[in-house]
């Protein structure tokens, strides 16, 4: 069975310094792997994924992530935090091994930057 | 090209009615997911569809089901609401049924349920 686990209910950053969101993944399968955002009263915005490749995954806003195998992590990073990026961060996981799979999200975690 | 719309954006209704909630996807967009979002829970998968078929199904009670048209529009409906039902409703739309594809959300339907 698939799941992800995001250990942090809540990250605080101040502006300029950089910022990790953590998650963790579980599946039969080879993983693919997703971060998606969400602004206050919106829907989720695609920001990256990883499918095979580079470890180091490049996505919209600045945000990169990097895949480790032996960890079974995906963690989202940026070098430098802005206010702008407050927001609620999910992970999610398919297995690619099977176009009938479904995907499933981590529990979200919330990202405050303080200027 | 317009994004994902979910109609209405917000709904109040009692225990024990039901309620359909819709979703255009993007055009040419062949593929749509629903979602239930609350604060407790997270993000829970409820169903996918593709061209008019359920593909797969979350662990949700019967009492939730869901269609989709062959214009790719979906519905969902929720019949005799319970109090637990109150939630964001997402739908989110993709080209077809790879697993590498990106979903496009769209903004919800508040469901409140008194």
């Amino acid at each position: 069975a698939q799941s992800v686990a995001q250990p942090e209910d809540q990250v605080n950053v101040a502006e300029g310094n950089p910022l990790t969101v953590k998650c963790t993944y579980s599946v039969s399968g080879n993983p693919y792997l997703f971060w998606y955002v969400q602004y206050p009263n919106r829907g989720l915005q695609f920001l990256l994924k990883y499918i095979t490749g580079d470890n180091l995954v490049k996505g919209s806003y600045g945000f990169e992530a990097e895949f480790n195998k032996s960890q079974t992590s995906f963690h989202l990073k940026k070098p430098s935090a802005l206010v702008s990026d407050s927001a609620l961060y999910f992970c999610a996981v398919r297995d690619g091994g099977s176009s009938a799979s479904k995907i499933i999200f981590g529990s979200g975690t919330r990202l405050s930057i303080r200027p | 090209k317009a994004g994902v719309t979910q109609t209405p954006r917000y709904l109040i209704k009692t225990r024990g009615q039901q309620v359909t909630l819709s979703c255009s996807p993007i055009s040419g967009h062949r593929s749509v997911s629903w979602y239930q979002q609350t604060p407790g829970q997270g993000l829970q998968f409820l169903f996918e569809y593709f061209s008019e078929t359920q593909r797969n199904k979350g662990n949700f009670p019967g009492r939730f089901s869901g269609r989709q048209f062959s214009n790719s529009r979906s519905e969902m409906n929720v019949s005799t609401l319970e109090l637990g039902d109150s939630a964001l409703y997402l739908c989110a739309s993709s080209l077809g049924i790879q697993a590498n594809e990106k979903l496009f959300f769209g903004s919800g339907t508040q469901l409140s349920v008194l």
